[in-house]
């Protein structure tokens, strides 16, 4: 069955270290989405791809990188973790060529990091 | 710029009770939206979704919502719950076409007492 996944699910670094999460679809969806999810601020929007080579930068994106070399991946990257950055983080992916919000997100299982 | 207001944090409802769950949206033309439930521990689910046509609109798991575009909202519904419906649950708006982004309310969590 196609699924997307995420991969650490639960991730303890120090302050100023790089972090990469992963996020893997095999749904083929153009779209891509990083989410993170803290208590009180429900999901925020991080960055966002509609397709290979592609990325855009979502609400809360200070801090964050991601990098669309194929379909399937959309790896984040905290360049140097910070403990404001500790939270719930998901992937979603969606299929659409458009761009149209018509279109159902899938989520992740998330991933949850910690910054000592 | 578009927004989502659930305005209940916490909601208890008796098992076998009716439930709604409120939410109100603001944008400037008429939205997509969306309402998602979260399990403990696991990603978000799609239980339903308007864009446009019939106001009512059926989900999974016997949920409804209704659009309401004079009240700018987009509440949730169920007529009877089962301990199983104990989640969290995401009102969430869509951008119309030109983009795929989504804007997630805060949640509301729904506790079921027995």
């Amino acid at each position: 069955d196609a699924e997307i996944t995420q991969s650490p699910r639960h991730k303890i670094t120090e302050t100023g270290r790089q972090v990469t999460l992963a996020c893997h679809q095999t749904w083929n969806h153009n779209n891509m989405f990083w989410y993170r999810q803290d208590l009180g601020h429900g999901l925020r929007l991080i960055h966002y791809s509609y397709g290979v080579q592609d990325t855009n930068k979502g609400e809360v994106s200070d801090g964050y990188s991601v990098s669309r070399s194929n379909t399937e991946d959309l790896p984040l990257t905290l360049e140097s973790a910070a403990s404001s950055q500790t939270s719930v983080y998901f992937c979603a992916s969606s299929e659409s060529i458009s761009g149209s919000s018509t279109d159902t997100q899938y989520f992740g299982p998330g991933t949850r990091l910690t910054v000592l | 710029a578009q927004s989502v207001t659930q305005p209940d944090i916490h909601i208890t409802v008796s098992e076998g009770a009716s439930l709604e769950l409120r939410c109100n949206y603001s944008y400037g033309a008429t939205p997509y939206l969306f309402w998602y439930v979260q399990s403990p521990g696991q990603g978000l689910q799609l239980l339903l979704k308007y864009f446009s046509g019939d106001t009512l609109v059926q989900g999974i798991k016997g949920f409804e919502a209704e659009f309401k575009r004079s009240q700018s909202s987009f509440n949730l519904r169920k007529p009877s719950v089962h301990w199983s419906d104990a989640a969290e649950y995401f009102c969430a708006v869509g951008a119309v076409v030109g983009y795929s982004t989504l804007t997630f309310g805060k949640g509301t969590m729904l506790l079921v007492s027995p």
